[in-house]
């Protein structure tokens, strides 16, 4: 079936500095991804709808300038989360799907602690 | 999007069967019932999903009530590997952007 793989699985970074997360579609291409985070014992919110050569769409109360989405390639979408703080730790997950397929598949997520 | 309602958490024990329900009195016409589980520090799986019959498929079976306000995933035969959370979700195939919205999602403990 299917796979979506998201790299790295697990991050440590400095605060103030900027991280890089990437979901990939191992063998379909997807023109739409989007990007989920979650905190611990809380359901996943959706961050952004990624879309293939244009601008990411993002949900209300998502910042853009500090969660910079780029989806350059059918297969690939990155997440950058910019000057990162410990607020921003938590688990991040992406998912893609096709329009004329009604599964969606996911990462298997990165999780992001910031020191 | 239309909302989901389901219970925070339930038991079960193993080898025995499942039924986590599911309310969305909100549905529309075009909405589909997507069900996937999650396990700790993993991302959601799928699991079946249904538009107005019930399916059945190697993982679970879904019922859906006739007039899909609600939904019943059924595990047959739990087994400590099902102890996950799983979500209820709708998501609407003619809006042509099918995001999920999670809701709460129902913590499912299985015993041994």
């Amino acid at each position: 079936g299917a796979v979506v793989s998201q790299h790295p699985s697990r991050v440590i970074c400095k605060s103030g500095t900027s991280v890089k997360i990437e979901c990939r579609s191992l063998d379909f291409q997807a023109t739409t991804m989007f990007w989920y985070r979650q905190f611990p014992k809380q359901s996943l919110m959706l961050m952004a709808t990624s879309n293939e050569g244009s601008k990411a769409t993002y949900e209300q109360g998502v910042e853009k300038d500090k969660f910079l989405i780029n989806h350059a390639s059918l297969t690939l979408s990155t997440l950058t989360v910019t000057s990162a703080h410990p607020e921003d730790s938590s688990f991040y997950i992406c998912s893609a799907g096709q329009p004329m397929n009604t599964e969606a598949f996911f990462g298997q997520g990165t999780r992001l602690t910031v020191v | 999007d239309a909302k989901t309602t389901q219970p925070n958490s339930m038991e079960s024990n193993e080898e025995e069967p499942v039924h986590l329900p599911c309310n969305h009195s909100t549905i529309s016409g075009t909405d589909y019932i997507h069900w996937y589980r999650q396990l700790p520090s993993q991302g959601p799986e799928y699991v079946i999903h249904g538009l107005t019959s019930n399916v059945n498929n190697r993982m679970a079976s879904l019922a859906i009530a006739e007039d899909r306000k609600s939904s019943t995933l059924i595990l047959h035969r739990a087994t400590l590997r099902d102890a996950a959370v799983y979500y209820c979700i709708l998501r609407d195939e003619t809006s042509g952007t099918y995001k999920y919205i999670f809701g709460t999602g129902t913590r499912l403990k299985v015993l041994a």
